[in-house]
């Protein structure tokens, strides 16, 4: 268990709904960040969460958005969903902006999109 | 912005052997962080091995060491004494330090190593 609590583990959902995937980071951790890896690809980061405020955007789709919570959860919204859109969605956490000690990541959203 | 190449998409190697998986990186950055992560078919993200760029000396965790080249930009990952349990997808990854600001890292595409019994 690397401290990093995501749910659910799968999903599956049809084309044109909307889903929230949760992550709760490790304890201490201030830092959310959420990437997407598509099927035998590598991670995209798509955005990063700083104690409440955006700190960093990526390659996310306008479809998508988060937040990050007083209680430092997170919740990655999706919404019209398209075949595409199926992949492995990755959380992760870390003490500070990015200090240099890497992230913890959690085990993973598996979305599959009919 | 700061990229990440694997040049090796699939490598395999005998059990008890040594492998070497290539990574390298482009970055007007003097200061970093450089990591493997590996992805076992659990696809559970595990920290390897990290390396901080103003350290000359090349890191190592028990089986696990890189070859770091600043200069050449390579950050390279040996796997010695190759057991069934390292096989997985591997990922280099790149960090700025946190004074230039809040950056993500930046992965690579990953290299599938496949260890034979």
């Amino acid at each position: 268990d690397s401290g990093v609590t995501q749910t659910p583990k799968h999903l599956i959902t049809a084309t044109g709904q909307r889903v929230t995937l949760r992550c709760s980071p490790r304890s201490g951790d201030l830092s959310v960040y959420w990437y997407q890896q598509s099927l035998d690809q590598g991670l995209q980061f798509l955005i990063q969460y700083y104690n409440g405020e955006e700190r960093a955007k990526g390659n996310i789709l306008e479809r998508f958005s988060a937040q990050q919570f007083p209680d430092l959860h997170s919740e990655l919204n999706l919404s019209s969903l398209e075949l595409g859109d199926s992949a492995l969605y990755f959380c992760a956490s870390s003490v500070g902006g990015g200090g240099g000690y890497g992230y913890t990541f959690g085990s993973g959203t598996r979305l599959t999109v009919v | 912005a700061q990229t990440v190449t694997q040049s090796q998409p699939e490598m395999s190697v005998q059990e008890a052997e040594t492998v070497t998986l290539s990574c390298t990186y482009d970055t007007s950055e003097n200061n970093y962080y450089l990591f493997w992560y590996k992805q076992p078919p659990s696809r559970q993200m595990i920290l390897v091995i990290r390396q901080e760029a103003y350290k000359q000396q090349n890191a190592t965790e028990n089986r696990f060491s890189v070859n770091f080249q600043k200069a050449a930009k390579s950050f390279s990952l040996k796997i010695s004494d190759s057991q069934l349990g390292d096989t997985a997808m591997y990922f280099c990854a790149f960090m700025k330090p946190r004074n230039s600001g809040n950056t993500p890292l930046v992965f690579g595409k990953g290299t599938r190593l496949s260890v034979i019994a």
